[in-house]
C-alpha cells in the first residue's frame, strides 16, 4: 500500500518570495507521483506529474518537483509566487502498475500575502 | 472550463432524508470516481466505477451508493442521510490507461441537521 505525508498544513509567504511545499511518499513498489492545486471553490485541477524519465517535472505555470528516490520525497517549488497561488496544494502517489487507487495527502494550505 | 458538472453545489438537508448528488461529464471518459473530503484530511476514495454497469467500493468505507447506466452520469445516493455524512463530496473522471490525469468537479457541499 501507498502513502503519501504533507508535513505542512499551511505555508504563508509574501509575494515574489520562493516557496517549497513538501510531500514524502511510503510504497514498496515503483510510484506515479501527482501535485494537484485546489482553488478556493473549485475543483482539484493536476499541475504536475511524475511517470519515469527525468526526475524534474514543471508546470506551466512556474511550479516545479523533483522526485528523489531515495528520499522518498516528491517536493514543489516556485522560485517566485504571485498572489494568485493562493491555493490548496495536494500531493498524490499510485502504484505505477494500479492507477485507480490515487492516495491523497492531508494538503497544503499556501496562502500569498502582498 | 468544467467538463465535469456536480450538482447540487450546496445542500442543506435534515437527518433521515434522501439524497441524491449528480455528476455528469461530457469527455467521454469511461472512469468516474467520487472522493470524500474534510477540512485538514486526506480526499478518500469511496467508489469509482471503470464504465457502464461497473461500480466498486473505494478505500473508504461508506453508506452511500452509486449507479452507472450511462457513461456520462454517475450519480452518489443516500438513503437516509445522518449528521455523520456532512462532508464534501468530489466527482472525477479519467481515461483508462497508466497516464490518465483525473478530472474534478467543483463538489458538492452536503451538510446534514
Amino acid at each position: 500500500a501507498q502513502s503519501v505525508t504533507q508535513l505542512d498544513s499551511q505555508v504563508p509567504v509574501f509575494e515574489e518570495a520562493p516557496v517549497e511545499l513538501r510531500c514524502n511518499y511510503s510504497s514498496s513498489v515503483s510510484v506515479y507521483l501527482f501535485w494537484y492545486v485546489q482553488y478556493p471553490n473549485q475543483g482539484l485541477q493536476l499541475l504536475l506529474k511524475y511517470l519515469s524519465g527525468s526526475t524534474l517535472v514543471e508546470s506551466i505555470n512556474g511550479f516545479e518537483a523533483e522526485f528523489n528516490k531515495s528520499q522518498t520525497s516528491f517536493h514543489l517549488r516556485k522560485p517566485s509566487v504571485h498572489i494568485s497561488d493562493t491555493a490548496e496544494y495536494f500531493c498524490a502517489v499510485s502504484a505505477s502498475y494500479n492507477t485507480d487507487k490515487l492516495i491523497f495527502g492531508t494538503g497544503t494550505r499556501l496562502q500569498v500575502f502582498p | 472550463e468544467a467538463d465535469i458538472y456536480q450538482t447540487p453545489r450546496y445542500l442543506v438537508i435534515g437527518t433521515g432524508k434522501k439524497i441524491t448528488l449528480e455528476c455528469s461529464q461530457t469527455m467521454g471518459h469511461d472512469k468516474m470516481y467520487w472522493y470524500q473530503q474534510d477540512p485538514g484530511m486526506e480526499l478518500h476514495l469511496i467508489h469509482y466505477s471503470y464504465g457502464v454497469n461497473s461500480t466498486e467500493k473505494g478505500d473508504l468505507s461508506s453508506e452511500s451508493t452509486v449507479s452507472r447506466i450511462r457513461t456520462e452520469h454517475f450519480p452518489l445516493t443516500l438513503e437516509s442521510a445522518r449528521p455523520s455524512h456532512t462532508s464534501q463530496y468530489l466527482c472525477a473522471s479519467s481515461w483508462t490507461g497508466l497516464n490518465s490525469p483525473l478530472h474534478f468537479g467543483n463538489g458538492t457541499r452536503l451538510t446534514v441537521t
